[in-house]
């Protein structure tokens, strides 16, 4: 399977308590996003990598949040400090692309459902 | 007015109809327009992508875009049940907006084939 993958699929865990999540992207892919979706609204984008560098994040992503990706391949977002409200799928994509006019489409992973106890 | 509106739905069609989804955005400078199936439980899945005024067809879809009218629609012709899902439609932004590389998504419209 050569699509992005991540992992866990699942992520109970109770309120207060710190999450990791791990995001592998497509191989040749150099842009990852992470998104956060909630029960029947579309996917928040949260941030984005050009290879290692964290080029852009939402007004969503509270300081409670970090993303890394140190070595331009796998990401992993955390969330400290879990809150009800965190509860959600949250979602990577990768694509190729240079530019801000580049129009590689997203691809994404299975997503990780986080919910807070 | 959100960025990226489309009808919620839910939308029922007869199996082997036609099923048209539709989608406005509100930057003017979007670059980029993708459609994303999204089955219950699961992630989105790309099913097609438009970046110029006019059609795109592939298979059973097609997508439509005018960008003087800010509208992009999909239509799914000979629907059958197994596209019943929801149609997620997603806008890069201008590169003036900040929003050029991200994607931001309509909340989604839920269709059901009926057999």
């Amino acid at each position: 399977d050569t699509g992005v993958s991540q992992d866990p699929r699942h992520k109970i865990t109770k309120r207060g308590q710190n999450v990791t999540f791990r995001c592998d992207p497509i191989s040749e892919h150099n842009r990852l996003y992470w998104y956060r979706q909630t029960l029947g609204q579309g996917p928040e984008f949260l941030t984005y990598f050009q290879n290692e560098a964290q080029l852009e994040k939402s007004r969503l992503l509270s300081d409670r949040f970090s993303a890394e990706r140190p070595k331009g391949s796998f990401s992993t977002l955390e969330i400290q400090r879990t809150e009800q409200g965190d509860s959600a799928m949250y979602l990577c994509a990768s694509s190729l692309g240079t530019g801000l006019t580049s129009n590689q489409p997203q691809h994404f992973g299975d997503g990780t459902r986080l919910s807070i106890l | 007015q959100k960025e990226v509106e489309q009808n919620s739905g839910p939308l029922s069609v007869p199996e082997g109809a036609i099923a048209s989804l539709n989608c406005t955005y509100s930057d003017r400078g979007s670059q980029s327009f993708f459609w994303y199936r999204q089955y219950s439980g699961k992630s989105p899945e790309l099913i097609m992508s438009i970046y110029s005024n006019g059609d795109k067809e592939d298979g059973r879809f097609t997508a439509q875009l005018n960008k003087a009218s800010q509208y992009v629609s999909l239509l799914i012709r000979d629907s059958q049940p197994s596209d019943s899902a929801t149609y997620l439609c997603a806008v890069r932004g201008g590169i003036s907006s900040g929003s050029a590389r991200q994607l931001t998504f309509g909340s989604g419209t839920q269709l059901t084939v009926l057999p």
